[in-house]
């Protein structure tokens, strides 16, 4: 079955660390984008690819990074520079010029 | 001023009521409107779109009033299942596809 994959599920960062979320979409999508959700809050945009190896930051940016080497394939990388990076990331995908988002089950990141 | 902004609830009602939820926008060029469910911890799900018309979906209406810039979910003989965060979600204000989503609703339907 065709579908988004966002691993893991759960992961902790210690303090000052990088850590890499992995996103992958065998739905054949173009585009693909990271949100980040606040308890009480709606999804932020953090990141959107639109094609191979082009990307685009969204609202909040700051302290993460991506790439698109692969239509498959947008990981997030939460640096050391992201302040405040206990939160969950949603991964979504989409054809070109569409609305139709599909999203994967999501990765609940948890600084300790 | 918030782009989406929605009534955090949370609604409690019972079985078999009828209950509705608004969401208000702030852009007036916004041209594609949403309404997704999310579960506790979960991911969200596109529930149905919003046409200018109006439109249902078994036991749910959406309407869109463009002029006073809000959309409105209305669910009809709930059911516990209902039970979720409902998400407003307008386009972005540039090409890209880009959504912006509410805070959402919360539901609870009780027996």
């Amino acid at each position: 079955d065709g579908g988004i994959t966002q691993s893991p599920k759960y992961l902790f960062r210690k303090e000052g660390q990088n850590v890499t979320l992995s996103c992958e979409q065998n739905l054949n999508h173009d585009a693909m984008y990271w949100y980040r959700q606040d308890p009480g809050q709606g999804l932020r945009l953090i990141y959107y690819s639109q094609i191979v190896n082009d990307f685009q930051k969204g609202d909040i940016a700051e302290g993460y990074s991506v790439s698109r080497e692969k239509k498959e394939s947008f990981p997030l990388t939460v640096t050391s520079a992201q302040k405040n990076p206990t939160a969950f990331y949603l991964c979504a995908s989409s054809i070109v010029d569409s609305y139709g988002y599909t999203f994967g089950s999501g990765t609940r990141l948890t600084v300790v | 001023r918030k782009e989406v902004e929605q009534d955090p609830g949370p609604f409690n009602v019972p079985e078999g009521a009828t209950v509705a939820f608004n969401c208000t926008y702030s852009n007036s060029a916004s041209q594609s409107f949403f309404w997704y469910r999310q579960d506790c911890r979960k991911e969200p799900k596109l529930l149905m779109s919003v046409y200018s018309s109006g439109n249902e979906d078994g036991r749910f209406t959406a309407q869109l009033n463009r002029a006073s810039q809000y959309i409105s979910l209305l669910i009809r003989d709930s059911k516990l299942s209902d039970s979720a965060t409902y998400l407003c979600v307008v386009n972005g204000e540039d090409s890209s596809y880009k959504l912006i989503f509410g805070s959402g609703t919360r539901l609870l339907v009780r027996p």
